[in-house]
């Protein structure tokens, strides 16, 4: 079975870091590109980051380029995102997906249980 | 990154059927089969409920169903239960970019 166990939230100050990690197992990690997607108090689904199945290719969003980092350990099957120089709007559940695919498309399947990233003074 | 667009809300009784429209562009919606659905119950992950425009994975009841014209996709949900009352997305891509729906909150009367 396919599991993806997000870790790594909780409240921090505007302007700090956070590194979230997502632990993988039940499917060969290193041949998947991998996602971080965030639901902020109500809103909706809006895409963080995403990277590729060896780590040498990752895009973000606009609203974070420059303040987060995706990355991976193929070795220890986790994904990261660091978080610096967080804002209020950062505030989020934070869900870590599998990227599954074919010729044509691609999509998030399965997703983690997520973890709440709270940031406030 | 502009979100896809979606209807905030959609409603209908047990048993009917209710459709979900999800509008983009010829970059994303419009191209291939770039077009999944997620359903999000509240406390929980989302869960994917069509991929490929059209498909289901396993687990997935035939009640669920997906298509596309031109740049808008489409969520058709027959026989409407109870428990599919959630917050619905679709989602697309382009090369270098993931693009979510805002969301529709279906309710079941």
């Amino acid at each position: 079975e396919v599991q993806l166990l997000e870790s790594g939230g909780g409240l921090v100050q505007p302007e700090g870091s956070l590194r979230l990690s997502c632990a993988a197992s039940g499917f060969t990690f290193s041949s998947y590109a991998m996602g971080w997607v965030r639901r902020a108090p109500g809103k909706g689904l809006e895409w963080v980051s995403i990277i590729t199945d060896s780590g040498s290719t990752t895009y973000y969003a606009d609203s974070v380029k420059g303040r987060f980092t995706i990355s991976r350990d193929n070795s220890k099957n986790t994904l990261y995102l660091q978080m610096n120089s967080l804002r209020g709007e950062d505030t989020a559940v934070y869900y870590c997906a599998k990227r599954d695919y074919s010729s044509s498309s691609r999509w998030f399947d399965p997703w983690g249980q997520g973890t709440l990233v709270t940031v406030s003074s | 990154q502009f979100a896809l667009t979606q209807p905030p809300t959609v409603s209908g009784s047990p048993g009917q059927s209710v459709t979900i429209s999800c509008t983009g562009t010829s970059s994303d919606v419009g191209t291939y089969k770039r077009v999944s659905w997620y359903q999000q119950s509240p406390g929980t992950a989302p869960r994917l409920m069509i991929y490929e425009v059209s498909n289901r994975p396993s687990g997935v009841p035939d009640r669920f169903s997906g298509s596309k014209s031109g740049n808008t996709a489409s969520l058709t949900i027959s026989g409407l239960q109870a428990e599919d009352e959630a917050d619905y997305y679709c989602s697309s891509h382009t090369s270098f970019s993931i693009i979510f729906g805002g969301g529709t909150k279906l309710t079941v009367l």
